[in-house]
């Protein structure tokens, strides 16, 4: 039990559906990160919210459209997806404030296949 | 803006022996350092941070690191590792900068660290 659970753990959609991964935390963390993480590539960091706020977004395509309505959940809504978006989506959330020193807190992950 | 540079992508060694995985990154600021694990099928997992005073740090699991400012490296080191230590380990660095971007973190590509009986 990290303390981040993601659901749900696989998820396999057609380039025409549309689906949610959800993200949930228990550990009263005000900060949460979507993350993907491909195959030989760095974990490349997607979305931001620090207080409900969305804070960052790393030109990702319009396709992903994130939701967090309250500081415990985070969702990643998903539509038209591409056959290159298939990837471990990493939530993981910490705690904001003066000290920019808390580490992050990850989820176990959503494997998603597109095909 | 930060860059973190993992030198190796796979590091294979016997189980009991000692291992050291390198971390270099580079930042015009000051920064706090990482590693995290990621066991198959999970997420990553804190293993050490280096904040700030001793820069020989010790984490989870019998890992330690060493934060060399003058040679920008923060290498891991176990001196005997298990089967159970076989997973995937990321060097992360979080550079200290004003304004809202203070949470960014930057992860390195990652070295497999395959343990063999």
């Amino acid at each position: 039990e990290t303390g981040v659970t993601q659901t749900p753990r696989h998820l396999v959609m057609g380039m025409t559906n549309k689906k949610s991964l959800k993200c949930e935390q228990h550990l009263g963390h005000n900060a949460m990160y979507w993350y993907k993480q491909s195959a030989k590539k760095p974990l490349e960091l997607m979305f931001v919210y620090s207080l409900e706020e969305r804070v960052e977004n790393n030109s990702v395509p319009s396709r992903f459209s994130p939701e967090c309505p309250n500081s415990s959940h985070l969702f990643l809504h998903l539509h038209t997806l591409q056959p290159e978006d298939s990837a471990l989506y990493l939530c993981a959330s910490s705690r904001q404030g003066s000290s920019y020193n808390s580490p992050l807190h990850f989820g176990n992950g959503t494997r998603l296949t597109v095909t | 803006a930060q860059s973190v540079t993992q030198l190796d992508s796979q590091v294979p060694v016997f189980e009991e022996a000692p291992v050291e995985l390198r971390c270099n990154y580079s930042s015009s600021v000051s920064v706090y350092l990482f590693w995290y694990v990621q066991y198959p099928n999970q997420g990553l997992q804190l293993l050490l941070k280096y904040l700030s005073g001793s820069t020989l740090v010790k984490g989870i699991n019998g890992f330690e690191a060493e934060f060399n400012k003058s040679q920008t490296s923060f290498h891991l080191r176990k001196p005997s590792v298990h089967i159970s230590d076989t997973a995937e380990y990321f060097c992360a660095v979080r550079a200290y900068l004003g304004g809202g971007s203070n949470y960014k973190l930057t992860f390195g590509k990652g070295t497999l660290l395959t343990v063999n009986p």
